[in-house]
């Protein structure tokens, strides 16, 4: 069974930093897409970042230049380093596994297995 | 970015009722779009992916169809527990992106 447990949120001020932590076990984060979507009180899902399996990443532009998306292997943990944080950075962090499935002659991946998620509240 | 647009935003309906969410991007993403439920204070839970794969251990009653830009995810027969808020997601092109979410809610 996967599991994925976060931790490092909190309260802290505009324009510091904050490292997330996302555990796993029952999955190795190098073999998988590993992703952070968040989830501002009261509002929708937005995707945050992708680390994919060759170590390479992605971002969504909101985040792009002040977030770093990251893994340790022999600790099989996710990372997100959160630097010059906003208040629009206030939501409730998950991390998420996705694994592909060939349909057809296509590749597809969903977001499969998902953390309960750390609040992070940027406010002074 | 590719957007997704979902509607209705929210929607009352009865146990027993049939309940059609649609989803529709702003570009053809083939069929990839995923589909997922959100109770409050919860974690997503993935239900469909590529448009129409149902994902292990969700109920035979939820169903998903569409490709290219239009997107439906269908409830067969609502159940106390499936009254939560229902996402759509393009996996066709990063940035992922979800639409604004369906609240279905008990009449």
């Amino acid at each position: 069974e996967v599991q994925l447990v976060e931790s490092g949120g909190g309260l802290i001020q505009p324009g510091g930093s904050l490292r997330l932590s996302c555990a796993a076990s029952g999955v190795t984060v190098s073999d998988r897409y590993m992703s952070w979507v968040r989830q501002a009180p009261g509002k929708g899902l937005e995707w945050v970042s992708v680390l994919y399996g060759g170590g390479s990443a992605d971002y969504a532009d909101s985040v792009k230049g002040r977030f770093t998306i990251s893994r340790d292997n022999s600790k099989n943990t996710l990372y997100l380093q959160m630097n010059s944080l906003r208040a629009e950075d206030t939501a409730v962090y998950y991390c998420a596994a996705s694994k592909g499935h060939y349909i057809s002659g296509g590749f597809y991946r969903g977001l499969e297995s998902w953390g309960q998620g750390t609040l992070v509240t940027v406010s002074s | 970015d590719i957007q997704m647009t979902q509607s209705p935003s929210s929607l009352s309906a009865s146990v027993g009722d049939r309940v059609t969410i649609t989803c529709r991007a702003s570009q053809t993403i083939g069929r990839s779009l995923n589909w997922y439920q959100q109770k409050p204070g919860k974690a997503p839970n993935l239900l469909i992916y590529a448009a129409s794969s149902l994902q292990s251990g969700v109920p035979s009653r939820f169903s998903g169809s569409g490709s290219g830009t239009d997107f439906s995810l269908t409830i067969s027969s609502l159940q106390p527990e499936d009254f939560a808020t229902y996402y759509c997601q393009q996996s066709y092109r990063m940035s992922w992106t979800f639409g604004q979410g369906t609240k279905v809610e008990i009449k």
